[in-house]
């Protein structure tokens, strides 16, 4: 059965760091392209970051690009988000999803809440 | 950037009526890259339909997805009550990828 956990969510002053992770369990993770997606409280969802099953390639959102920084460790089954400079706007629940046969997602975390408060 | 309009955005139906939601894209989804989730409070998104029509795994087979090029529907056929949710579509066909802003589907 497919799982995916994450961790690493709080409450952060604006300009802070917070580094997510995802574990992930019950499928081959070094062989899937892996997500972040996050929901603003009351809000829609929004792609956040890609990275290809290998780590070659990435790619961002234009509003956290330059600041965040997607990145796995494939023998770990670990996916990451080292976010840096937060601010208000992405006080979000982000949630790790891992994609099917092309990019649409079979499988979500429960999702870590990021707060950016002063 | 691909933009998903939803429509309606709120619908109000009862247990065994049909539910049609649209989500029209403001270009064309590449080979019909577009997928269906679902969402109820407090949960995460769970997938319901890919590549426009392909149902997920589990889903049961009241849900339906439709549509080609820029307009897409997904159709319940006979409303249970656990279908009482928030929808959303989402284009997987380019680099940026982007979602609808949701359908709330409740009870009426």
């Amino acid at each position: 059965q497919m799982q995916l956990v994450e961790s690493g969510g709080g409450v952060v002053q604006p300009g802070g760091s917070l580094r997510l992770s995802c574990a992930a369990s019950g499928f081959l993770f070094s062989s899937r392209a892996m997500h972040w997606v996050r929901q603003a409280p009351g809000k829609g969802l929004e792609w956040v970051a890609f990275i290809r099953y290998d780590g070659s390639n990435e790619n961002y959102v234009d509003s956290v690009k330059g600041r965040f920084t997607i990145s796995r460790d494939n023998p770990r089954n670990t996916l990451y988000l080292q976010m840096n400079s937060l601010r208000v706007e992405d006080t979000a629940i982000y949630y790790c999803a891992k994609t099917g046969s092309s990019y649409y997602y079979d499988a979500w975390g429960q999702g870590t809440l990021v707060t950016v408060s002063s | 950037e691909i933009v998903l309009t939803q429509s309606p955005g709120t619908l109000s139906l009862s247990p065994g009526e049909r539910a049609t939601l649209s989500c029209r894209a403001s270009q064309s989804v590449n080979s019909n890259s577009l997928a269906w989730y679902q969402q109820k409070l407090g949960q995460a998104p769970r997938l319901l339909i890919y590549g426009a029509s392909s149902r997920a795994t589990g889903i049961p087979d009241r849900f339906s997805g439709s549509g080609s090029g820029t307009d897409f529907t997904l159709t319940i056929s006979r409303l249970e009550p656990e279908d009482f949710a928030v929808y959303y579509c989402h284009q997987y066909g380019t680099s940026l990828i982007t979602f609808g802003q949701g359908s709330r589907l409740e009870i009426k």
